[in-house]
């Protein structure tokens, strides 16, 4: 089963507008990671926080993470058309593992209008 | 360009056949890892390298699924006999131990359809 739930599962939005996405997880982690994906393509990793980390910033994504709701948010803000993709969280396979081997969201797609 | 390289990006194939795929990760990469998504869903872990060494398999790899890594550089995933319910999209990724914990850098994919 996915250890990450993301919600909303679809989210579309106009330019210039905020997108917020959620991930929910089961089991305790020392690290949690947002990833993009382009509709046809492979992911690229955008962010990791770790779980002694409450909140990251990189560019126009902030990220915040809760391990006592387990569950993490990801923020896009000023949002521009070429966001439009699926957003993933991941989480260790084994909840502390430093491996590679993670457990992936259903995802959210985003699609932003111009 | 020096990314994950995958071959082929598409497969289509019909049930019965063998098919393998080819990922080149990044050349300093010592750890490969190989992940399924199926349409709508999230990369789905399968199985991971470090180096030449096969270090575990998900369940979800049949015993028609093998892996190799032979130089510790390319990696194929052969799948044999194949059915409609392996058709999907094979990803490969590659990270190297030390580099934090555990960002992978991801191929485009290759896209397996069985007719």
């Amino acid at each position: 089963s996915q250890q990450g739930e993301e919600d909303p599962q679809a989210l579309s939005i106009q330019e210039g507008e905020n997108a917020t996405m959620n991930c929910s997880y089961k089991t305790s982690i020392n690290n949690l990671q947002w990833y993009r994906q382009n509709s046809g393509r492979g992911l690229v990793h955008l962010i990791l926080i770790r779980s002694n980390e409450r909140e990251k910033h990189s560019g126009r994504l902030r990220v915040t993470l809760d391990t006592s709701k387990k569950s993490s948010s990801l923020l896009i803000t000023a949002s521009r058309a070429a966001d439009t993709a699926s957003y993933f969280c991941a989480t260790p396979l084994n909840g502390s593992g430093n491996t590679g081997k993670l457990i992936f969201g259903q995802g959210t797609t985003l699609q932003v209008k111009p | 360009d020096t990314g994950v390289s995958q071959d082929p990006r598409h497969k289509i194939t019909k049930r019965g056949q063998n098919v393998t795929f080819r990922c080149d990760p990044i050349s300093e990469h010592n750890r490969l890892y190989w992940y399924r998504q199926t349409l709508g869903q999230g990369p789905e872990f399968l199985t991971y390298f470090q180096n030449e060494a096969q270090l575990e398999k998900s369940r979800l790899l049949s015993d028609r699924f093998s892996a190799e890594r032979p130089k510790g550089s390319f990696s194929t995933l052969e799948i044999q006999r194949t059915e409609q319910g392996d058709s999907a999209m094979y990803l490969c990724a590659s990270s190297l131990v030390g580099r934090g914990p555990g960002e992978l850098f991801f191929g485009e994919g290759s896209r397996l359809t069985v007719l």
